[in-house]
């Protein structure tokens, strides 16, 4: 079965700081991978995603993410946070014999100071 | 468009009550699932169905059942509920593909559940 690891379950920053979260994931096979962030109180949103083509994915607000496959890695990057970007965010990925049934990391909470 | 819709925002159980979870989604999407989020283990997939009257599970079922009688709704029942139920519970749905494709999945709101 397939597994997402995130290795950092907290983050603190400050604002204009870089930012890099870790994604591995245990699969051999053609993958589809998501990365999707949780604003207090809200629900999931998707940031970007990755199918197929350039491994360097562009997503909303400024993120982007980086498919290493020889790593079996989905690392998301901001440049630049503010503090809008305190959240949780969740690493994902599809199996491309699962259907549309996604296996997602365990968060990462990212807490950017003012 | 509401996208996908879920009710109740909030609920609290006594452990053996039963109790069924709305979902509904209005983008005729094939594809709808149920996820609950616990601290530090992110989400994981209970039930899923790829269509109306198909319903399958996923890593998580036990103490919970589906239905999906129709397209735009996906209702969670949780037969005798536990404290071990205790969680965020969220609803998905998407387009369903051949196997080898996926489209984004978009999430309700969450239903929060306290069983006693």
């Amino acid at each position: 079965a397939q597994s997402v690891s995130q290795h950092n379950h907290h983050v603190i920053l400050s604002e204009a700081a870089s930012l890099e979260l870790g994604c591995n994931y245990s699969y051999g096979g053609t993958v589809n991978l998501f990365w999707y962030v949780q604003y207090p109180g809200q629900h999931l949103q998707l940031l970007l995603k990755y199918f197929s083509g350039d491994p360097l994915v562009k997503g909303i607000k400024g993120f982007e993410a980086e498919f290493i496959k020889s790593k079996f890695s989905f690392n998301l990057r901001k440049p630049s946070v503010q503090w809008s970007d305190t959240a949780e965010y969740f690493c994902a990925v599809n199996a491309g014999a699962a259907g549309n049934k996604l296996t997602f990391g365990g968060g990462t909470r990212v807490l950017v100071k003012p | 468009n509401a996208g996908v819709t879920q009710t109740p925002k909030f609920q609290v159980l006594k452990t053996g009550q039963s109790m069924t979870l709305q979902c509904a989604q209005d983008m005729n999407h094939e594809y709808m699932s149920w996820y609950r989020q616990d601290p530090g283990m992110g989400l994981r997939l209970i039930h899923y169905s790829v269509g109306a009257g198909i319903t399958d599970q996923g890593e998580v079922p036990n103490g919970y059942n589906v239905s999906r009688s129709t397209t735009e709704d996906f209702p969670l029942r949780l037969l005798s509920a536990a404290p071990s139920q205790t969680s965020v519970y969220f609803c998905a749905s998407s387009y369903s593909l051949l196997a080898g494709n996926t489209d984004t999945q978009y999430f309700g709101p969450g239903t929060r559940l306290t069983v006693l």
